[in-house]
């Protein structure tokens, strides 16, 4: 069975623009989460899917970042107007037992 | 603001040597979960420990969840190259969401 994947691999964008990152989470799973690395950093927690429940945004840094789970499976998150400071990795983890799986992420540039 | 403490930031290991990890939580967690993350890889979860006073070991790793369920460590024996990376915890405080401590990066002198 296929892990998590999430696409594209690396993205690289100028400021000011829009991106969307997409993850493709484990078949089955009912949880989603978005972390999001700075280098030589720790996971920030963006935001997290859990069902047909409402998802919990407490993570998200402004109201540029938004993100969305179609059909309780593939999720998108979008960062409009990007900023340098924006550049990070953005890593997805779908979970169903407890325990997450990471997909290898999106690394995010934004000159 | 963050929920689960990691303590060292940074261990500087010789290889062959012993060393210990350390996580810390402000609030009771109905599980602790420890990930790997290798230099440019993404984080791989190792293991859970659920139990109060729970030890569990991986060939030279040893994870223990304490007492009181606040707070764990993870004690690599014999250190090796391969051990190289960051070791994140993550609790579940009150059965919510997981939250990850900040991680110990790891690095082995040979």
């Amino acid at each position: 069975g296929a892990g998590v994947s999430q696409s594209p691999s690396n993205k690289v964008t100028e400021k000011g623009k829009d991106v969307e990152l997409r993850c493709d989470p484990i078949s089955g799973h009912t949880a989603l989460y978005w972390y999001r690395q700075s280098l030589g950093q720790g996971l920030e927690f963006l935001i997290y899917f859990q069902g047909n429940s409402a998802p919990d945004k407490s993570g998200l840094p402004s109201d540029r970042f938004s993100a969305e789970r179609t059909g309780g499976s593939v999720s998108t998150l979008t960062i409009q107007r990007t900023q340098q400071e924006d550049s990070a990795v953005y890593l997805c983890a779908s979970s169903a037992m407890g325990s997450q799986y990471f997909g290898p992420g999106t690394r995010l540039t934004v000159l | 603001g963050q929920q689960v403490m990691q303590i060292p930031q940074y261990q500087h290991v010789q290889e062959g040597e012993d060393f210990t990890t350390y996580c810390n939580s402000s609030t009771t967690l109905s599980n602790i979960q420890w990930y790997k993350q290798r230099p440019g890889g993404h984080p791989v979860f190792l293991i859970q420990l659920v139990k109060s006073g729970e030890v569990k070991k991986q060939k030279r790793l040893t994870f223990q969840f304490g007492e009181a369920k606040k707070n764990s460590s993870l004690h690599i024996t014999a250190t090796q190259t391969t051990d190289v990376g960051t070791y994140f915890c993550a609790g579940r405080p009150n059965d919510y969401k997981l939250s990850f401590g900040a991680g110990t990066t790891v690095t082995v002198r040979a």
